[in-house]
Parts: structure tokens; C-alpha cells; sequence
């Protein structure tokens, strides 16, 4: 079956612009992770929705930072005035309900130069 | 805040060899820990998840322990071969429901 997917692969973008990151689920996962991966790190964690209400954004760095996730299903990871510190690999998760094993997709590497 | 420590940091084996990857974690009220794999410039592959009750778990060469109450977990791989040759990184779910990982382990097997 389709695992978790994300879109670009990768985003190279100029420092202030504006992006965005989508993420598409395993089908029937109710909950969904946003992580960022800077390099030699591991993941951090950003913000996770349970449906369709960001159940946890305690992550997320600053105001610039904000996702979404209408119908409880593709969510999107929306960065403003972008700086050269954001640029890292952002990774999705999904999972049947909180508690349960997560799954990773690729993740998107964005670049602010 | 929940802190996930592995070490070594980087492991360089001969192919054929057993080997022990550590993982320890400052707060023992976890609900589960996970063992990922991550490849060069890849996603995170789950390798294996032990809920909290749970002392081991095994799926083929892999075999992942867990102490909740020391705050440990261990994942041994047997006869490691060069396919294994990745950053392996450990993970603990509290109740914040995100996960907390650690660095990884870079493994390299040489043939």
C-alpha cells in the first residue's frame, strides 16, 4: 500500500519568500507529525494534528511556522520571510491514532539561500 | 524535557559480525519506544516498536530491548551485512504524543 508522501523532494528558496510543504498521509491515519531534521541531528518534532485540530504545536519554532490540515487528511507546512536557519529536512509522520507506531515519508529538503 | 542519548555515535564493523546499538532516555513515563533506520539523504524505515509494557521485540536479524525503569533500550543486530550500513536512531513517545530521538548511530559494515 501508499505510504506516507511528501511534496517537493526538494525546495531551494531565496531568504523572506514564502513556502510551502505538503504532506499526504497513509489513508486512514488519524493523527499526523510534522518534524525538521537539521544535519547530523535527529528529528525534531514541530507540530501533530489528531483529524483535523493541531493537538500539539509546541514545536514549532515561531510565529512564522504554521500548518494545517483541513480534512483531516493532507496537511501543509507553511513557513514565512524565510531565513537561512530554517533550512533543514522537514519530515511528515503518520499514524493510526496517538500512541501507535509512526510512519516516516521521505521528507522535503529546503534550502534558504 | 524528555532527552534520548545513543552511543556510539558512529560504529564501523566486518560484515558477519554481531553487534549492540545503545539508546538511553532521561524520562522513564514513555508509551513506547521506536528503533528507525535512516539511509543518506532518506525518510526514517521503522524497524521495530516496543510499547511500554513490552521487555523485547524481535522481526528477523533485529532485536530490540527495553528497560523503562533504568531508561535504556538496546538494538542488537545479528550477522550485520554490508545492506545494514545506515544511521540508526532511537526514539521515545511520552505523553506529549511526539517523539523524542536521539542523534543516531552511524553503522557502517564493510564486506
Amino acid at each position: 500500500g501508499a505510504g506516507v508522501s511528501q511534496t517537493p523532494s526538494n525546495k531551494v528558496t531565496e531568504k523572506g519568500k514564502y513556502v510551502e510543504l505538503r504532506c499526504d498521509p497513509i489513508s486512514g491515519h488519524t493523527a499526523l507529525y510534522w518534524y525538521r531534521q537539521s544535519l547530523g541531528q535527529g528529528p525534531e518534532f514541530l507540530i501533530y494534528f489528531q483529524g483535523t485540530g493541531a493537538a500539539d504545536d509546541s514545536g514549532l519554532p515561531n510565529d512564522r511556522f504554521f500548518a494545517v490540515r483541513p480534512e483531516g487528511s493532507v496537511s501543509t507546512l507553511k513557513i514565512q520571510r524565510t531565513e537561512r536557519g530554517d533550512s533543514a529536512v522537514y519530515l511528515c509522520a503518520s499514524s493510526l491514532s496517538q500512541e501507535n507506531e509512526q510512519f516516516f515519508g521521505p521528507g522535503t529538503r529546503l534550502t534558504v539561500l | 524535557k524528555q532527552e534520548v542519548t545513543q552511543i556510539p555515535a558512529a560504529l564501523s564493523v566486518p560484515e558477519g559480525e554481531n553487534l549492540v546499538l545503545n539508546c538511553s532516555f532521561t524520562d522513564s513515563a514513555i508509551y513506547n519506544l521506536q528503533w528507525f533506520r535512516q539511509d543518506p539523504g532518506k525518510g526514517l524505515t521503522s524497524l521495530l516498536l516496543i510499547q511500554s509494557s513490552q521487555r523485547e521485540q524481535t522481526s528477523g536479524r533485529l532485536n530490540a530491548s527495553l528497560d523503562k525503569s533504568s531508561g535504556r533500550s538496546t538494538l542488537y543486530i545479528a550477522a550485520s551485512q554490508p545492506g545494514d550500513s545506515a544511521t540508526y536512531l532511537c526514539a521515545v513517545q511520552t505523553g506529549a504524543n511526539n517523539l523524542f530521538f536521539g542523534t543516531g548511530t552511524r553503522l557502517t559494515v564493510i564486506p
